[in-house]
């Protein structure tokens, strides 16, 4: 079964808006990752949160991490066009990447 | 830099056909991946090698698959006899080495096979 179960499934926004996508996991992890891919390619690493960390960025990337709640939410400001993705969140499990369902998010110019 | 290279980049074949497909890792990387997307089950990790030997195989799905890595710079995944239900992209990833929870390296993908057993 996978870890990582993300909300929302689909996200459509405007251009210049924030996106805020969130993942759930059930166990205890060494650190938390979070991945794009882009229609008809491969996963792209993003960004990534150890497990005694409670937020980092990157650029337009804001990720924060909560292990007492199990939860991670990744946050894209002033999204473009070119954001538009799949983004899945993935634990380490014992070196095993095991992702999530994904959030579809869709940016319209 | 090359990244990771998978062949073929689609793959249509008859139920009960042998299907073969390849991953070059990026130079160096010390971990390859082989993972599995399908809308009903996502993205499944099958079997990962280190140092060219399969470390972790319990993802795959059953005996008709196999996957080797003969040498550093090429890997196979194998699938005798084919079956619809086999459907699916297929991944392929390598990263550097790392200690778990430590000095962490990401996944590199390639843009991964898509498989169609009809």
């Amino acid at each position: 079964s996978q870890q990582g179960e993300e909300d929302p499934q689909a996200l459509s926004i405007q251009e210049g808006e924030n996106a805020t996508m969130n993942c759930s996991y059930k166990t205890s992890i060494n650190n938390l990752q979070w991945y794009r891919q882009n229609s008809g390619r491969g996963l792209v690493h993003l960004i990534l949160i150890r497990s005694n960390e409670r937020e980092k960025h990157s650029g337009r990337l804001r990720v924060t991490l909560d292990t007492s709640k199990k939860s991670s939410s990744l946050l894209i400001t002033a999204s473009r066009a070119a954001d538009t993705a799949s983004y899945f969140c993935a634990t380490d499990q014992g070196g095993k990447l095991i992702f999530g369902q994904g959030t579809e998010l869709s940016v319209k110019p | 830099d090359a990244g990771v290279i998978q062949s073929p980049r689609h793959e249509v074949t008859e139920m009960g056909q042998e299907v073969t497909l390849r991953c070059k890792p990026i130079s160096g990387h010390d971990y390859l991946f082989w993972y599995r997307q399908t809308m009903m089950r996502g993205l499944e990790l099958l079997i990962y090698f280190n140092n060219n030997v399969p470390i972790d195989d319990s993802g795959m799905p059953e005996d008709r698959f196999s996957a080797k890595m003969p040498n550093a710079s090429f890997s196979t995944l194998k699938i005798q006899p084919s079956e619809p239900r086999d459907s699916a992209v297929y991944f392929c990833a390598s990263s550097l080495w790392y200690t778990a929870g430590a000095n962490y390296q990401p996944q590199h993908f390639g843009d991964g096979t898509r498989l169609s057993i009809l």
